[in-house]
């Protein structure tokens, strides 16, 4: 189990610029999230897929933003023209669903985005 | 609305016993976890509860009580790597997307 990995681990950019992130999950896991966290708070749901499908996007995520899945397996999240207020850390998570139990969501270590 | 509410920050010192509280309104319930983040690391799972009651593993206890909206993470014999933020996460909907809350920064003092 090589856990959820994250690339890349810090992205500075000027402002208006695009970046893109990358997930790779846990393996077997169906269900991938992105969140979104800033200093000092939780971190805030922005999207979800189940294998390729993505289920549920967050009414945080603007037309800015999208994310792919398109093999079920890694997954991009793509932030166009970029804001200011992007500036946080983009969290990865995966889990497995279908074992009768809530099973739990395990985290990557993020990329930290910085707009200039 | 969701809401999820924890105390900013806790110190306690090194041996001792602390308990972290979470109370939540939210519109469904399908589960609440614990999870432990150091700082500019991932968060960590520690605990899960979906029936009221008390989930025991290891130093680390969680506790549920549905009708109250009220959760608690106890950590006993506290050693100074449990300095971290403790995030309480309830699944609300059944899609198995977290609503955390904002956090517990613990200071375990020598």
């Amino acid at each position: 189990d090589t856990g959820v990995s994250q690339n890349p681990r810090h992205k500075i950019t000027k402002r208006g610029q695009n970046v893109t992130f990358r997930c790779d999950p846990i393996s077997e896991h169906n269900r991938l999230y992105w969140y979104r966290q800033t200093l000092g708070q939780g971190p805030e749901f922005l999207t979800y897929f189940q294998n390729e499908a993505q289920l549920e996007k967050s009414r945080l995520l603007s037309d800015r933003f999208s994310a792919e899945r398109p093999k079920g397996s890694f997954s991009t999240l793509e932030i166009q023209r970029t804001e200011q207020g992007d500036s946080a850390m983009y969290l990865c998570a995966s889990s497995l669903t279908g074992q009768g139990r809530n099973q739990p969501q395990h985290f990557g270590d993020g990329t930290r985005l910085s707009i200039l | 609305g969701q809401n999820i509410d924890q105390p900013t920050e806790m110190t306690a010192t090194e041996g001792a016993i602390v308990q972290i509280n979470c109370t939540y309104q939210t519109s469904g319930f399908n589960g609440l976890f614990w999870y432990q983040q150091h700082a500019g690391e991932a968060p960590t799972f520690l605990s899960y509860n979906v029936l009221d009651g008390l989930e025991e593993k290891g130093r680390f206890s969680s506790f549920l009580s549905r009708s109250k909206g009220y959760s608690y993470l106890l950590l006993k014999e506290l050693q100074m790597k449990d300095s971290a933020s403790y995030l309480c996460a309830v699944d609300t909907s059944g899609t198995y997307k977290y609503i955390f809350g904002t956090g517990t920064r613990l200071k375990v003092l020598a």
